[in-house]
């Protein structure tokens, strides 16, 4: 079975300042891609960035990297630079090859103080 | 501009009523996607549909239905055998031909039983 687990249900940085949030994953799967997607106040569901697990860097795009540790399904999402549009709902979700949905994390909130 | 509509953006419902969520898309998907997301339990698989007049339960399909006569539309109808009903309802819709299944979502529908 797989399972995503996100153990922050709440994080806060401050502007301009820089923040992990952290993801680990279980599956039985070889060949899967791990998700950042970003729900703001508005609800709708944004992608943030993709990982691939048969590739060995981390992905990066623009203020947001991920520190992507596949012996210990561990993935973590990095915002650099914290804007306050980056405030919402982050969640964390796994797709295995194959398989036809997305599973998801609980989600962490994010607050970005001024 | 390509993307994914639902509607309405609130619906109120009476306890014992059927009542049915819109999801339309134009990005020319061939799987598309219901999401249910309650609070602190992310989001959860409802119905899936990789193909016109085809689709699957998901986790929690119980007291749910589903039709996919037309490749752009995907509506949920919510029976009143869904025991509670009150969530957030989230459609989605991925191209068949990616092996990541990168799923785009649409706005949302606030579902409440009064």
């Amino acid at each position: 079975a797989q399972t995503v687990t996100q153990s922050q249900p709440e994080m806060s940085v401050q502007e301009a300042e820089t923040v992990t949030l952290s993801c680990t994953y279980d599956t039985s799967e070889s060949d899967y891609y791990l998700f950042w997607y970003k729900q703001p106040p508005s609800r709708q569901m944004i992608l943030v960035i993709r990982q691939e697990a048969y590739k060995q860097q981390n992905a990066t795009e623009n203020r947001f990297s991920v520190n992507f540790q596949k012996a210990a399904k561990s993935f973590s999402l990095k915002i650099s630079d914290s804007q306050l549009g980056d405030a919402a709902m982050y969640f964390c979700a796994l797709h295995q090859t194959g398989a036809n949905n997305l599973f998801f994390g609980t989600g962490t909130r994010l607050t970005v103080i001024p | 501009d390509g993307g994914i509509t639902q509607s309405p953006k609130y619906l109120f419902r009476k306890e014992g009523q059927n009542v049915t969520l819109s999801c339309e898309q134009n990005l020319n998907h061939d799987a598309m996607y219901w999401y249910r997301q309650d609070p602190g339990q992310g989001l959860r698989l409802i119905y899936y549909s990789q193909i016109v007049n085809d689709f699957q339960k998901g986790d929690i399909a119980e007291g749910y239905s589903v039709s996919r006569e037309k490749k752009e539309s995907f509506p949920l109808t919510v029976t009143s055998a869904q025991k509670n009903p009150t969530a957030f309802y989230l459609c989605a819709s991925s191209s068949a031909g990616t092996e990541y299944n990168e799923q785009f979502f649409g706005p949302g529908t606030r579902l409440t039983v009064l």
